[in-house]
């Protein structure tokens, strides 16, 4: 079973709209989670981080994480053509990247 | 400059060819690692490295090996290509500081195929 799970697969948000992307872990030492954004032909890229209980805010993207159901979201306002991308949740026992597993990746597209 | 990268980026492979996908990185960073990426599979890792001749096996190394001889340098090799190792190869790198400065930093990866 996947330890981290990712939905929806995929995700057509208009332009200026709002996405939201949900991510579990069903494996409870993983309390520290990651997002990492892929755009076509590229690798993927750390966009943020959360380890605490609530919310962060970067720009247009806000991350919720709710340690008790180890439930983590992305949301991301006003949605551009540049947040078309592949976006995985990646999650560890501690703060450190060496332990990080990642999802299977919801695909955003965002269109005009 | 902060920029992990990744040679070659394509290559086509006979199998039973041996391949050499190569990483640097510009950051000092202690740890490194060896991802692959398949459609519908997500990320795998395939070794990971804490520093010069300091290699583990990650989730599937079978079939895979790594050298490290210097900290901005970590290799990967495939004696004999199957191709069922047909892939895209991803490396990266984190230094060994916690939170935000133990992100993971991607090269732009190596596409195989192996016919």
């Amino acid at each position: 079973q996947q330890k981290v799970q990712q939905s929806p697969e995929s995700l057509s948000v208009p332009e200026g709209g709002m996405a939201s992307l949900n991510c579990t872990s069903s494996d409870r030492n993983f309390q520290y989670f990651w997002w990492y954004r892929q755009h076509s032909g590229e690798g993927p890229k750390a966009l943020m981080s959360i380890f605490s209980d609530g919310d962060k805010k970067e720009g247009r993207f806000t991350a919720h994480l709710n340690k008790a159901s180890l439930h983590v979201s992305l949301h991301i306002r006003d949605s551009q053509p540049s947040d078309s991308a592949l976006y995985f949740c990646a999650a560890s026992e501690s703060n450190y990247a060496q332990g990080l597993t990642f999802g299977l990746g919801t695909r955003v597209s965002v269109f005009p | 400059d902060m920029k992990v990268t990744q040679m070659p980026r394509y290559l086509i492979k006979r199998m039973g060819e041996n391949v050499l996908l190569e990483c640097g990185q510009d950051m000092s960073h202690e740890t490194m690692y060896w991802y692959r990426q398949d459609p519908g599979l997500g990320l795998q890792l395939i070794y990971i490295s804490y520093d010069v001749d300091s290699n583990s096996e990650g989730d599937i190394p079978k079939g895979y090996r790594v050298s490290r001889k210097k900290r901005e340098h970590f290799s990967l090799i495939l004696d004999s290509a199957k191709t069922n190792q047909t892939s895209v190869y991803f490396c990266a790198s984190s230094s060994l500081g916690g939170g935000d400065t133990g992100q993971l930093y991607f090269g732009e990866g190596s596409k195989l195929t192996v016919l």
